[in-house]
């Protein structure tokens, strides 16, 4: 079935130091999600992709989708304690309503 | 405007017993979805609603789990006899057409 595959598991960072999470799909994708769980939180919306090779940031996040729209990465620049938390991507199944998320990547900063 | 409202937040529970959880989507939004969160198997859809109408319920573990949406501003899942490997934390989500979910707070459920 469709899978949804991210790496790393884990990524422990000093502050100040970039960050990259990476996202890969074993089918192609119409968009791809990306979301931020704080610990004991829920996941929070950051941003949707749809276009080949689309690239969009937000502050310190960089957002990119691949050409193929089968793969999409995160990368924060000058990580923060505020960074702390779990990035997860999600892809829709077979262009449905219904998302397949990522294992998600934890992301742990010290300061 | 108020996000995803789900309860009760937290629920502990005896094996055998039933368990429901309830969820208020964002108004407006018509696709709802239950989503299940452990450690072990990660955020899992459990199954989701169209204007209130069960689309895609494949998620759903066993005959145990049941969900309904009697309205648009209210679902329900319930969990009846509940087990200790239900034990997980339990969120809603809801929807527009633009694919965006936004997640509750969620349910901690514990099974003892």
């Amino acid at each position: 079935g469709q899978q949804v595959m991210q790496i790393p598991q884990y990524q422990h960072v000093q502050e100040g130091e970039d960050f990259t999470t990476y996202c890969n799909s074993s089918t192609t994708l119409s968009n791809i999600q990306w979301y931020k769980q704080r610990p004991g939180g829920h996941p929070v919306f950051l941003i949707q992709l749809v276009k080949s090779g689309e690239v969009k940031k937000q502050k310190r996040l960089t957002f990119q989708f691949g050409e193929a729209k089968k793969n999409s990465s995160l990368h924060i620049t000058a990580t923060q304690t505020t960074d702390v938390g779990t990035y997860f991507c999600a892809g829709p199944k077979d262009s449905s309503y219904k998302l397949i998320f990522g294992s998600g990547t934890r992301l742990l900063v010290r300061p | 405007d108020a996000g995803v409202i789900q309860s009760p937040r937290h629920e502990v529970t005896e094996m055998g017993q039933e368990v429901t959880l309830r969820c208020k989507p964002i108004s407006g939004h018509d696709y709802l979805f239950w989503y299940r969160q452990t450690m072990m198997r990660g955020l899992e859809l459990l199954i989701y609603f169209n204007n209130n109408v069960p689309i895609d319920d494949s998620g759903m573990p066993e005959d145990r789990f049941s969900a309904k949406m009697p309205n648009a501003s209210f679902s329900t899942l319930k969990i009846q006899p509940s087990e200790p490997r239900d034990s997980a934390v339990y969120f809603c989500a809801s929807s527009t057409n633009s694919y965006e979910q936004y997640f509750g707070p969620g349910t901690r459920l514990t099974v003892t």
